[in-house]
């Protein structure tokens, strides 16, 4: 079964930083990108970025609301993904989900079909 | 980077009605667009893929047209168990942007 695991949420000032985590098992974790969706209370989907597997270069991509404050890592030998947020801002206030896509990063992208149950990130005075 | 409109941002319906949710490109991307379900307090749920293709296991009333910049999710016959937040997502090329949502709720 495969299974998504986020941690590392919690309360931090603005411009303070914050390091999420996302375990992962039951599936081949380094064949496979793994993206970061948050969600603010109410609100819809906003995509925040991805990373690719080893086989892609380890390719990284983010939304623009984010891009050069926030960075995507990942570590194969532990099954893991990272999210690492610097010069956070109230707006970054949200529940952060880590998803898999529904195929491995080999072959096409059919959308987002595994999913955590979400970490919250409340950035606050 | 791409710019996804969806439209409307709610609506109400009647059982059994057929409702259609619109999705804007702000450039092409082919037929490279996603449409997910989020049902209140879950995590989102892929319906269709690749514009058109119904994703194993979800209901036949839940239909996907469009390319290019144009897309529609159709539900033939609006069911109670289809109330749910529903979003667009675009995978032409990184950032793969969200649509803003539509809220589908029984009238």
């Amino acid at each position: 079964e495969v299974q998504l695991v986020e941690s590392g949420g919690g309360l931090v000032q603005p411009g303070g930083s914050l390091k999420l985590s996302c375990a992962a098992s039951g599936f081949t974790f380094s064949g496979s990108a793994v993206h970061w969706v948050r969600q603010a209370s109410g609100k819809g989907l906003e995509w925040v970025g991805r990373i690719r597997s080893k086989a892609n270069t380890y390719a990284t991509a983010y939304a623009a609301s984010v891009k050069g404050r926030f960075t995507i890592s990942r570590d194969d030998s532990e099954n893991t993904a990272y999210l690492q947020m610097n010069s956070l801002k109230t707006e970054d206030t949200a529940i952060y989900y880590c998803a898999r896509p529904q195929q491995d990063d080999s072959t096409d992208y059919r959308g987002l079909g595994y999913w955590g149950q979400g970490t919250l990130v409340t950035v606050s005075s | 980077d791409i710019q996804m409109t969806q439209s409307p941002s709610s609506l109400s319906a009647s059982v059994g009605d057929r409702v259609t949710i619109t999705c804007r490109a702000s450039q092409g991307i082919s037929n490279f667009l996603a449409w997910y379900q989020q049902k209140p307090g879950k995590v989102p749920k892929v319906l269709i893929y690749a514009a058109s293709t119904l994703q194993s296991g979800v209901p036949s009333r839940f239909t996907g047209s469009g390319s290019g910049t144009d897309f529609t999710l159709t539900i033939s016959s609006l069911q109670p168990e289809d109330v749910a937040a529903y979003y667009c997502q675009e995978y032409n090329s990184a950032p793969f942007t969200f649509g803003g949502g539509t809220k589908v709720e029984i009238k």
